[in-house]
């Protein structure tokens, strides 16, 4: 398989507790995203990568997210000291982006976490 | 504030009959638009994707149309099949900085036998 993997794909945890999930982007795809949706909701936009550089970040990702991509492939989303607003769907998206580039982007099925 | 929309939340139709879904969308500069398919516990899965030079782009079963002056996309799938029963994501790509996708609120097809 050759698509975008996410671990877990599903994640149960109690309020206060730190979770992290992990994403596979497709092989050589040099940008990462990381998006969250919570039910009934479009994915929206948290960060992404550009090979290891964390480029931008979206206002939602609050100071208790950290993600990272320390060698350019996989990335890695942790959330510290979970909240019950945190429950969501967390999908990894990757490009293989170049200058003048518009392509689109490539989901993982995603990692469902859910806070108790 | 500048977002993408759709018009209905739910689409019924029967098996085999042509299914149309809506999109609005408020940037004028918005360049380039991807629909979406999401089956329940999956990712978002690309279906089509159509460029502001274009009016129509056609794949198998499935045509977008963007109307430029009236900032309106639709999709239409031809034949509908069991298997098409799923949420329908309009997105954009903004091509500043992130090219970030922009989604809107999805549109729940269900397929009646």
């Amino acid at each position: 398989d050759t698509g975008v993997s996410q671990n877990p794909r599903h994640k149960i945890t109690k309020r206060g507790q730190n979770v992290t999930f992990r994403c596979d982007p497709i092989s050589e795809h040099n940008r990462l995203y990381w998006y969250r949706q919570t039910l009934g909701q479009g994915p929206e936009f948290l960060t992404y990568f550009q090979n290891e550089a964390q480029l931008e970040k979206s206002r939602l990702l609050s100071d208790r997210f950290s993600a990272e991509r320390p060698k350019g492939s996989f990335s890695t989303l942790e959330i510290q000291r979970t909240e019950q607003g945190d429950s969501a769907m967390y999908l990894c998206a990757s490009t293989p982006w170049r200058q003048g580039f518009t392509g689109t982007q490539y989901f993982g099925p995603g990692t469902r976490l859910t806070v108790l | 504030g500048e977002s993408v929309g759709l018009h209905l939340p739910t689409l019924s139709v029967q098996e085999g009959d042509n299914s149309i879904i809506n999109c609005a969308y408020s940037n004028s500069a918005s360049d380039y638009f991807i629909w979406y398919k999401q089956e329940p516990g999956k990712g978002p899965q690309f279906i089509i994707d159509i460029r502001s030079n274009m009016d129509k782009r056609q794949g198998q079963r499935v045509t977008v149309l963007l109307n430029k002056t009236v900032k309106h996309l639709s999709l239409q799938i031809a034949a509908t099949q069991p298997g098409d029963s799923a949420v329908y994501f309009c997105a954009e790509l903004r091509e500043e900085g992130a090219q970030k996708l922009v989604f809107g609120q999805g549109t729940r097809l269900t397929i009646n036998p």
